[in-house]
């Protein structure tokens, strides 16, 4: 089973300037996660998708922040414009809604962005 | 809100045993999770426990104590791959909170 796929692996840009991230998650998982990830501190949770819907997105700076899920499956985040303080690991997890599984969230190895 | 408090960091010989306590204030809580991450790594599940007591997969084992809002992860027989961050994180409805990790560090 293929696992959680994430594009790019790494980013440098200059702050001001915008960037795209891509997540496509397990295929049949529902619910789809974006997380922020500060180098030394654990994830802090962006946005929740379930299907094509936001779940929850209370923690996303939506001033600059935006994502999207389309057609339920694969999903993108974007910055614009970026901050210094946005450099960080952004992570994509998902999980089923139901079965054996639905307490695990599988995550995708992250794209490492750095502001300059 | 929600705060989840851990040590930073723990240092242990091959073959120990590490407890990494995890301590939580939320509201609508359903259960706590363990996850583990090597650097420059994806985190990893572990472990997930909504009842009391304790949960025993191989060498590690989780427990939970619902009433005083605790819970440990167990690392035995300690070996040098251990050497990650582990985190726990509270789930409330499907959505999880992460402490800020403890760093676990394993000498020969």
């Amino acid at each position: 089973e293929a696992g959680v796929a994430q594009s790019p692996r790494y980013k440098i840009i200059e702050k001001r300037q915008s960037v795209a991230f891509w997540c496509n998650p397990i295929s049949g998982h529902a619910t789809l996660y974006w997380y922020q990830q500060i180098l030394g501190q654990g994830p802090k949770l962006l946005i929740q998708f379930q299907n094509n819907g936001v779940v929850d997105d209370s923690q996303l700076p939506k001033d600059r922040f935006s994502a999207e899920r389309l057609k339920g499956v694969d999903s993108t985040l974007k910055i614009q414009p970026a901050k210094l303080e946005d450099s960080a690991v952004y992570l994509c997890a998902s999980s089923p809604v139901g079965g054996e599984d639905k307490n695990i969230q599988y995550f995708g190895a992250g794209t490492r962005l750095s502001v300059l | 809100g929600q705060s989840l408090e851990q040590p930073s960091e723990v240092t242990a010989v091959e073959g120990a045993i590490v407890q990494i306590n995890c301590t939580y204030q939320t509201s609508g809580f359903y259960g706590l999770s363990w996850y583990q991450q090597h650097d420059g790594g994806a985190p990893t599940f572990l472990s997930y426990n909504a009842l009391d007591g304790l949960e025993e997969t191989g060498r590690f084992s989780s427990f939970l104590s619902r009433s005083d809002s605790y819970g440990y992860l167990l690392l035995q027989e300690l070996q040098m791959k251990d050497s990650a961050s582990y985190f726990c994180a509270v789930r409330t409805g499907n959505k999880l909170t992460f402490g800020g990790g403890t760093r676990v560090l394993v000498k020969p």
